[in-house]
């Protein structure tokens, strides 16, 4: 089995300025997929960036990286310049070979102005 | 928006009443799945279809049967429904089922069974 976990229910963060968000997972699989989607108020939920466990070298998709520890089984997504449009629900998923995408609960992020 | 619609986008519906969710993507997807979102809780993967196939059924109830006509329309009937039943039903699709795939999401229908 696999999971996730999402440690901070709600954050909140001034514009312009940096925030990351915490996930931690579990599997006894070598390579899977890491995923940061975001979900904003009353729409779609979209994937924010990506990250292969066999891939050392952090992702990164313009204001949007993470620091993924895969000793410590940790992925964290970091978000620089803040927006009030990166308000939304965070969703830290994991994937393998052998099980459908497991989701953490969320982090409710508030950008304020 | 992402090419995965779902209609209704809100369902107020008795006990006993028989409705359907519809999920349509316009992607060229093999691989399309239903979710259950309910407050508090992770999302919940209920079931997924691979080229018309159900592939996975993550030990939902028999209240909820899923049908996939063609490798474009995903829709879930419901019937009998609880009051704990109400959430946010999300349709996602992807190319494939492989594991490096992007899920692209609708919007959801929001369900509230009274």
């Amino acid at each position: 089995a696999q999971t996730v976990t999402q440690s901070q229910p709600e954050m909140s963060v001034q514009e312009a300025e940096t925030v990351t968000l915490s996930c931690t997972y579990d599997t006894s699989e070598s390579n899977y997929y890491l995923f940061w989607y975001k979900q904003p108020p009353s729409r779609q939920m979209i994937l924010v960036i990506r990250q292969e466990a066999y891939k050392q070298q952090n992702a990164t998709e313009n204001r949007f990286s993470v620091n993924f520890q895969k000793a410590a089984k940790s992925f964290s997504l970091k978000i620089s310049d803040s927006q009030l449009g990166d308000t939304a629900m965070y969703f830290c998923a994991l994937r393998n070979a052998g099980n459908m995408l497991t989701f953490g609960g969320g982090t409710r992020l508030m950008v304020k102005p | 928006e992402t090419g995965v619609t779902q209609t209704p986008r809100h369902l107020v519906m008795g006990m006993t009443n028989k409705k359907s969710l519809k999920c349509e993507q316009h992607l060229g997807h093999n691989a399309m799945y239903w979710y259950k979102q309910s407050a508090k809780k992770p999302l919940e993967l209920m079931f997924v279809y691979s080229l018309e196939e159900r592939v996975e059924n993550n030990s939902v109830p028999s209240r909820f049967s899923p049908e996939c006509p063609n490798s474009s329309h995903l829709f879930l009937h419901l019937h009998t429904l609880q009051p704990e039943d109400s959430a946010l039903y999300l349709c996602a699709s992807s190319p494939g089922t492989s594991y490096s795939y992007e899920q692209y999401f609708g919007p959801g229908t929001r369900l509230t069974v009274t």
